[in-house]
């Protein structure tokens, strides 16, 4: 029962253009959503979250963006970076407990 | 600020062998979290403590995982036996807790890369 789901494993981007990560979920109880990046032989470092009452959060070059009524978010990443190359995990949380989805790879080519 | 230590960082068994995994969480953290990333997948909760005290454990194989917290600070992981299809990483990760939980972030450790042949 994926209750998370990231639906594209990995995307190529080109340095300075926009990155847009998307994951999906089913379980509506989720309080907040939260995404982490993750590079190789590290554990994932915790980069954007949003209440599930808002709809839209910012911080720098990352926006999450909410959409309730699809159950999805969505990550923004501008302008892209080749530092931000690296897994992105998507996770719904509620009481502390956080549901990952698999992750997505991104690649910023210079 | 010293981050979440684990030990070892690599780990490899043979099957229906036993194994232990330690964390030790960022000072002051009361809530500590073992996850489990088998390859491909994202992080999945095994068991979370509060100090010293189990707050869920619904997704941990207790016929072959236990993991404790002795005076809320360090925790350790154990798999005994060990199957093949336990190869993952381990991840422990802490928070403040006893906060609003969508601002009590949570920090992962590096992880443990456990090969079960």
């Amino acid at each position: 029962d994926q209750q998370v789901k990231q639906n594209s494993p990995s995307l190529s981007v080109q340095e300075g253009r926009i990155s847009i990560l998307n994951c999906d979920y089913t379980n509506s109880m989720f309080d907040y959503f939260l995404w982490y990046k993750k590079y190789p032989a590290e554990g994932p470092t915790f980069l954007i979250s949003i209440s599930s009452i808002k709809d839209k959060n910012e911080d720098g070059r990352f926006t999450v963006f909410l959409n309730k009524s699809a159950k999805h978010l969505s990550l923004h990443i501008v302008p892209s970076q080749p530092g931000d190359s690296a897994v992105y995990f998507c996770a719904g949380g509620k009481s502390n407990k956080l549901t990952f989805g698999g992750g997505t790879r991104v690649l910023v080519k210079p | 600020e010293a981050g979440v230590a684990q030990s070892p960082r690599y780990k490899i068994i043979e099957k229906r062998q036993s194994v232990a995994f330690w964390c030790n969480p960022i000072s002051g953290h009361a809530t500590l979290y073992w996850y489990q990333q088998i390859l491909g997948q994202g992080p999945k909760l095994l068991i979370q403590f509060q100090n010293n005290g189990v707050v869920d454990d619904s997704q941990l194989p207790k016929d072959r995982f236990s993991a404790e917290r002795l005076k809320g600070v360090d925790s350790t992981l154990k798999i005994q036996p060990a199957k093949l299809e336990d190869s993952a990483v381990y991840l422990c990760a802490s928070s403040l807790g006893g906060r609003a939980a969508s601002t009590d972030t949570q920090y992962f450790g590096p992880g443990t890369r456990l090969t079960v042949l």
